[in-house]
């Protein structure tokens, strides 16, 4: 079956402009996360959600990042103002509602 | 919070021997150790994962053991071949919804024919 998948699979922004950054979980999957990973690092958790309420968004970095999953299915992740140091591979996985989490491909964002 | 230690960071094999990575956690509340392969450009992709409430847990090649009191948990992969080559990442969490994984630094694994 279908997997996660996300959008676009790279982005190139000039620092300063703002970035979305979309998710699609497997069908009838609960629970959502991101993930932020450096280059040679392993990922880092930014937000999750369980269905359309953001219960944990304990490890965004600034309030630059804001995320959303209004209808319980697609989420997207927005960066205001991107800086460099926001160059990295986004991760999004989601999980039935157990806890095993799958992951998408990532978004590879590069800030000029 | 959670912190996941990752040894070695690069390991090279020769095609047919086995490969071992170990990881220790600090979070006695974790209770829930996954292992993911991420080739290049690709996402994270879960290979084997344990619960606390078990020590070893087989799938073919790939075995992780657990050791609940030293906190530390470890992959073997056995008969390894040209395709094992990839980053593996061990992570820990909690068995219940919506709980985080904390990960590893990873472990870049060379398998040479």
């Amino acid at each position: 079956g279908a997997g996660v998948s996300q959008s676009p699979r790279y982005k190139v922004a000039k620092r300063g402009q703002d970035v979305a950054l979309r998710c699609d979980p497997i069908s009838g999957h609960v629970s959502l996360f991101w993930y932020q990973q450096a280059l040679g690092q392993g990922p880092e958790f930014l937000t999750y959600f369980q269905n359309e309420a953001q219960l944990d968004k304990s490890g965004l970095p600034s309030d630059r990042f804001f995320a959303e999953r209004p209808e319980g299915s697609v989420s997207t992740l927005k960066i205001q103002r991107t800086q460099q140091e926001d160059s990295a591979v986004y991760l999004c996985a989601s999980s039935p509602g157990g806890d095993t989490q799958y992951f998408g491909p990532g978004t590879r964002l590069t800030v000029l | 919070g959670e912190n996941v230690e990752q040894h070695p960071s690069t390991l090279s094999v020769q095609e047919g021997d086995s490969a071992v990575i170990k990881c220790t956690y600090s979070d006695s509340a974790s209770n829930y150790f996954p292992w993911y392969k991420q080739e290049l450009g690709k996402g994270p992709q879960l290979i084997i994962d344990i619960r606390s409430n078990v020590g070893e847990k087989k799938d073919q090649r790939i075995a992780v053991t657990l050791n609940k009191t030293a906190k530390h948990f470890s992959l073997h992969i056995t008969e390894t071949q040209p395709e094992d080559s990839a980053v593996y990442f061990c992570a820990a969490g909690q068995s219940n919804a919506g709980n985080m994984l904390t990960f590893g630094g990873g472990t870049r694994l060379m398998v040479k024919p």
